[in-house]
């Protein structure tokens, strides 16, 4: 049981590049999201999906897009690089989207540095 | 508007003593939860507690507590006994059930602690 994986570990783009974030997780989740973590700032969300094929966004959702096409996987796509991207990205997941109680557990985080 | 505030950006604590790490929110939603996450310096987000807004008594797991006031939408992280693996930046975070729509929480901006020996 690996829990939630992301890859790449490190990535380094120039601007206008466009890559996707891998995100999978064993543990037959209904809940997946993606957030960023900047500088002195908490986690904030990017986008979610509450199940395949259901997706929505987040706080900071401009400039991402997402697709859930099975329980297991939920990229994140960069669609045209830019400086502000430059982050940490945390992807996680949970058992039930409905319980205010359900733990969500984090991926190790992709370290993405836009040039 | 649903926000977490952390009003410390860091912390020192000798070994084996308690420390009080604060944490206010502010939601108009009757029914909400709270979590801790601890990072450390490999960077990943390891959940420590759960409090729900209808909880009777304050929240435990081993060394941590949460000291829960819920007139003062106050949520405390106090760790009992610090070691010097506690050393890591705590987040408090928040999830609200009118705006649950799949579980997505609010973090504030995190409290670095260092313990020292």
């Amino acid at each position: 049981n690996a829990g939630v994986t992301q890859t790449p570990k490190f990535q380094v783009l120039k601007t206008g590049q466009s890559m996707t974030l891998q995100c999978a997780q064993d543990m037959n989740h209904e809940y997946m999201s993606w957030y960023r973590q900047d500088p002195g700032m908490g986690l904030r969300l990017i986008h979610y999906s509450v199940g395949a094929g259901i997706t929505d966004q987040g706080e900071v959702p401009n400039g991402y897009n997402v697709s859930r096409s099975t329980t297991e996987d939920f990229p994140l796509r960069l669609l045209s690089a830019a400086p502000s991207q430059t982050s940490v990205y945390f992807c996680a997941s949970s058992g039930s989207a409905g319980l205010l109680q359900e733990t969500q557990y984090f991926g190790p985080g992709t370290r993405l540095l836009v040039l | 508007a649903q926000k977490i505030t952390q009003t410390q950006p860091g912390m020192f604590v000798q070994e084996k003593e308690a420390v009080t790490l604060d944490c206010t929110y502010d939601t108009s939603d009757p029914s909400y939860g709270l979590f801790w996450y601890k990072q450390p310096s490999s960077g990943e987000m390891i959940f420590l507690i759960y409090q729900g807004s209808y909880d009777q008594q304050n929240a435990t797991e081993g060394r941590y507590s949460l000291n829960f006031q819920k007139a003062r939408k106050s949520a405390n992280l106090v760790i009992s006994a610090s070691q010097l693996g506690d050393s890591a930046m705590y987040f408090c975070a928040m999830r609200e059930a009118f705006y649950n729509q799949g579980g997505k929480l609010i973090f504030g901006q995190g409290t670095e602690l260092s313990v020292k020996p």
